[in-house]
C-alpha cells in the first residue's frame, strides 16, 4: 500500500527552537510538494522538487525556512528559528509528472505548535 | 495572488441534496484539475480529476463539470450523504505546479 509518510505527526516546540519535518514520498514519484495549511490561509504551496532538485520555493519565508531532498526517499522542511505564527499543519505530497498535470498524493501531515 | 478561487466557503445541505462547489482559475497553462476531499485530522485525498479536453467527468456520485472558455469548473455530489461531510478543495495543476482553492466545508445533515 504505497503512501506518503510524514514524521512527526505532532510537534510542540518553544519559540526560537529548530523544527525539522520529514517526508518519505511514494517510491517512483519524481515530484514532491510541501504545503502549509491554516484556517486563515487554507493550503499554501511552500516549495516543490522535481527529481530532488528544488524548482520553486518562492512560497517559503527564506530567512527561516529551508527545504531539501537529501535522497529520493527523504524530503525535509526545516524552520529555524520557529515562531508562533508558524503554527500550522504541514503537508508533504508526492506525485508523478505525466502528460499534463501532476496527480499528487498527500501524507497525513505534521501538526506544528510553536508556543 | 490567488490563482484558484473557490466558492462557497461553507455549504450545508440535507441528505439527498446536490451540493455544488465552484472554482475558477486564471492561468490557461493549467491542464489538470483535481478535486480533493479532506476529513478532520487527515491529509487531502484525491477524489476525482478532469483534463480540459472533456466537459464532464462522472465517478459514482461525484461529477466534475468543466468550462474551458470560462476557466471554471465545479463539483457536484449527487444524493449526498452525511459521510460526505468534509472539506473539499479544487486544484489546478500543470507539470511543475499545483495550486489549491481555499476549500469548502460541506455539511450534509441527516
Amino acid at each position: 500500500d504505497a503512501r506518503v509518510t510524514q514524521t512527526p505527526r505532532h510537534k510542540v516546540t518553544e519559540m526560537g527552537q529548530e523544527v525539522t519535518m520529514r517526508c518519505q514520498p511514494i517510491l517512483g514519484h519524481n515530484t514532491v510538494f510541501w504545503y502549509r495549511q491554516t484556517m486563515m490561509q487554507g493550503l499554501e504551496l511552500l516549495a516543490y522538487f522535481r527529481n530532488r532538485a528544488p524548482l520553486d520555493d518562492s512560497g517559503m519565508p527564506k530567512d527561516r525556512f529551508s527545504a531539501e531532498m537529501p535522497d529520493a526517499t527523504l524530503a525535509t522542511l526545516k524552520i529555524q528559528p520557529s515562531e508562533p505564527r508558524d503554527s500550522a499543519v504541514y503537508f508533504c505530497a508526492s506525485g508523478l509528472v505525466g502528460a499534463g498535470g501532476t496527480e499528487a498524493f498527500f501524507g497525513q501531515g505534521t501538526r506544528l505548535t510553536v508556543v | 495572488q490567488q490563482q484558484v478561487k473557490q466558492s462557497p466557503q461553507s455549504l450545508i445541505v440535507q441528505k439527498g441534496g446536490i451540493p455544488i462547489i465552484n472554482c475558477a482559475y486564471e492561468n490557461t497553462a493549467f491542464d489538470y484539475f483535481p478535486w480533493y476531499q479532506q476529513f478532520p485530522g487527515k491529509g487531502p485525498a484525491l477524489l476525482i480529476a478532469i483534463r480540459p479536453d472533456v466537459s464532464e467527468k462522472k465517478e459514482g456520485r461525484f461529477t466534475i463539470s468543466f468550462n474551458k472558455s470560462a476557466k471554471q469548473f465545479s463539483l457536484h455530489i449527487m444524493d449526498s450523504q452525511p459521510g460526505d461531510s468534509a472539506t473539499y478543495f479544487c486544484a489546478a495543476s500543470m507539470a511543475d505546479d499545483m495550486r489549491f482553492g481555499a476549500g469548502t466545508r460541506l455539511t450534509v445533515k441527516p
